[in-house]
């Protein structure tokens, strides 16, 4: 069965610093791996997502994740944080196998300090 | 606007009452889906429809019954629902359910008293 690990339910960083949001996740068999993040008072929205392929994966708002297998580890990065990356953000996991069940993560809420 | 609405926002509902959450999505999507959000725990897939047909019920209390009348309309019917029922409930859909660039809704803050 395939599980997902977010550590640290908040993350605090000042304003241009870097943002670090770590995902670790089980599978066995090859996973598709997604980043979503949640606005307050609204759904959740595609960052990115990794199935096949170029391991460092690049999304929307500049923020960009890297597949490392052997640390079975999809962390989520961003060179500079800005006060509106502020939100929740969920990683998830699916199986390669054709199974449709995404498995969230509990989520990680990143605050961002001026 | 994100392409799947839901109604109402706000909830608020007794145990003993009957309500519905409806779900809507005009992207030509056919894979719905409902997932409930709680504090402080992951998102909870309940429900799955592929083509109007349910391919997944996550065990959940047969107080919660989905209706899925086209591919673009999602219903989940509630009734003599628990406090602990109360939650954001979140309706998504995708093109399919093997695409998993899902587009959620806003979802439904319901509160059972």
């Amino acid at each position: 069965a395939q599980s997902v690990t977010q550590l640290g339910s908040h993350v605090s960083v000042s304003e241009g610093a870097l943002v670090l949001l770590r995902c670790n996740y089980s599978s066995s068999v090859p996973p598709y791996l997604f980043w979503y993040v949640q606005y307050p008072n609204q759904g959740l929205q595609l960052l990115l997502k990794y199935t096949t392929g170029a391991t460092l994966v690049k999304g929307i708002n500049g923020f960009e994740a890297e597949f490392k297998k052997s640390e079975t580890s999809f962390h989520l990065t961003k060179p500079s944080a800005h006060m509106s990356d502020a939100a929740e953000y969920f990683c998830a996991v699916t199986r390669a196998d054709s199974s449709y069940k995404l498995i969230f993560g509990s989520g990680t809420r990143l605050l961002v300090r001026p | 606007e994100t392409g799947v609405t839901q109604t109402p926002r706000h909830l608020v509902m007794g145990m003993t009452n009957k309500k519905s959450l409806k779900c809507e999505q005009h992207l030509g999507h056919n894979a719905m889906y409902w997932y409930k959000q709680s504090a402080k725990k992951p998102l909870e897939l309940m429900f799955v429809y592929n083509f109007k047909e349910q391919t997944e019920n996550n065990s959940v209390p047969s107080r919660f019954s989905p209706e899925c009348p086209n591919s673009s309309h999602l219903f989940l019917h509630l009734h003599t629902l628990q406090p602990e029922d109360s939650a954001l409930y979140l309706c998504a859909s995708s093109q399919d359910i093997s695409d998993y660039g899902y587009t959620f809704g806003s979802g439904t803050r319901l509160t059972v008293v």
